[in-house]
């Protein structure tokens, strides 16, 4: 079945810079990956995902990239604020099966 | 629109026990996932309904179950209670196909004591 890596599993940025979270995919049949956010005392919320057509998709602050040659598609935030601050989960899933996710990434911006 | 709602939001059962949660989707969304979410395995795959069918299941043991109802509304059911089903159960439902995204519940804390 399908495995999904993510890492890193925690990292601190300050308010403004960047954060960039990676994952890779095994089963190059996958062509739906969406990334989730997790606020405390919440279930994950969808940010934002891409389907294998597509190579990069943008939606203000946030963006990702897919890159189907080597499996892995990366999240990127710019202009980090303190509301960003959660867990960031990607996933992979093809057609009905079931979607798999990657173990989170723990997002701290500091103020 | 209304969204996911999970219940009860938390639960204390002792060991050897059964439980049973409850998940109302979205209106118009007719599948249903479950997932276990401990802090060490991440978000694990329960199982998926799919027009009160069972479309896709998870590697847990005989004593998870689901059902799905014409409503589409969704439980899962855990039997003989251990220590280690203790973790956050979340329910996501979507329009159909797994492309779709999901819409995620809070979910429910069950502890096992």
């Amino acid at each position: 079945g399908e495995n999904v890596e993510q890492h890193p599993s925690t990292l601190s940025v300050q308010e403004g810079d960047s954060a960039v979270i990676k994952c890779t995919y095994s089963d190059s049949a996958s062509n739906y990956f969406p990334w989730y956010k997790q606020e405390l005392g919440k279930g994950p919320q969808l940010i934002i995902d891409i389907r294998s057509n597509v190579g990069e998709k943008k939606d203000q602050r946030i963006a990702v990239t897919l890159n189907k040659t080597a499996k892995h598609f990366s999240l990127h935030i710019t202009e980090t604020q303190p509301e960003d601050s959660a867990v960031y989960f990607c996933a992979a899933s093809k057609g009905y099966q079931k979607v798999t996710f990657g173990i989170g990434t723990k997002l701290q911006v500091i103020p | 629109k209304a969204g996911v709602t999970q219940t009860p939001r938390y639960l204390i059962k002792t060991r050897g026990q059964q439980v049973t949660l409850s998940c109302s989707p979205i209106s118009g969304h007719r599948s249903v996932s479950w997932y276990q979410q401990t802090p060490g395995q991440g978000l694990q795959f329960l199982f998926e309904y799919f027009s009160e069918t069972q479309r896709n299941k998870g590697n847990f043991p005989g004593r998870f179950s689901g059902r799905q109802f014409s409503n589409s509304r969704s439980e899962m059911n855990v039997s003989t209670l251990e220590l280690g089903d203790s973790a956050l159960y979340l329910c996501a439902s979507s329009l159909g196909g797994n492309s779709y995204g999901y819409t995620f519940g809070s979910g429910t804390r069950l502890t096992v004591v």
